[in-house]
């Protein structure tokens, strides 16, 4: 079966450093999605992506977060300017349609110190 | 808003006891509700949404829109059902899922 893949697994930085989270959707889906849990707390959705724009974000998705589809198989998700409270699991999600369920990647966990 | 409530953070039971997992929710619209499962070491991935009204793994879920819940429920737990349990919710027209804590199903043998 098909999955979603996110690297790397883990990433550590320093804070105020730039870090590109990477994610390959499955082949066929058009939407992408980002989430990312706090250490404890609920899943939060950052970001929805479709025909190459943003097409819905939350108020957690500020101008030091970015995404971009570089290419017809990476999804990424850029950190400008990380500070300490960035530190969560953050999950990368594709669905083949809007009323599709999402298929989640395993995850990058993002510490940064 | 739409706001998504998992009252227990954890929920033990033992193999073969009934087990449900309770999920409230609060959006003045139609929305659709879905249960998500978490393994040990593996990935969040669907469980069952509400408008399919099937059975997965023994698992069933019914809306119930005058108590806003949207209860997980199984007769008899497996050990293998051990795992994170989340509610998650939609609203019609967006792709947002909002997701409730989560609770941790431990199923003791």
């Amino acid at each position: 079966e098909p999955e979603v893949t996110q690297t790397p697994s883990h990433q550590v930085t320093q804070m105020g450093q730039e870090v590109i989270l990477r994610c390959v959707p499955i082949s066929n889906h058009l939407y992408f999605y980002w989430y990312r849990q706090i250490l404890g707390q609920k899943v939060e959705f950052l970001v929805s992506f479709y025909n190459n724009e943003i097409s819905e974000k939350s108020e957690i998705f500020d101008d030091q977060f970015s995404v971009e589809r570089p290419d017809g198989s990476n999804f990424t998700l850029k950190i400008r300017s990380t500070k300490l409270e960035d530190s969560a699991m953050y999950f990368c999600a594709s669905s083949d349609r809007a009323d599709s369920p999402l298929h989640f990647g395993n995850g990058t966990r993002l510490t940064v110190t | 808003a739409q706001r998504v409530t998992q009252p227990e953070k954890l929920l033990s039971v033992f193999k073969g006891a009934p087990v449900e997992l309770k999920c409230n929710y609060s959006y003045s619209g139609s929305p659709e509700l879905f249960w998500y499962v978490q393994y040990s070491r593996q990935r969040l991935q669907l469980l069952l949404r509400h408008i399919s009204r099937e059975s997965i793994k023994g698992f069933t879920a019914d809306l119930n829109k005058g108590e806003t819940s949207f209860h997980l429920k199984k007769p008899f737990a497996q050990e293998e059902d051990s795992a994170m349990y989340y509610c998650a919710l939609s609203r019609g027209g967006s792709e947002k899922l909002v997701f409730g804590k989560g609770t941790k199903l431990t199923v003791n043998p």
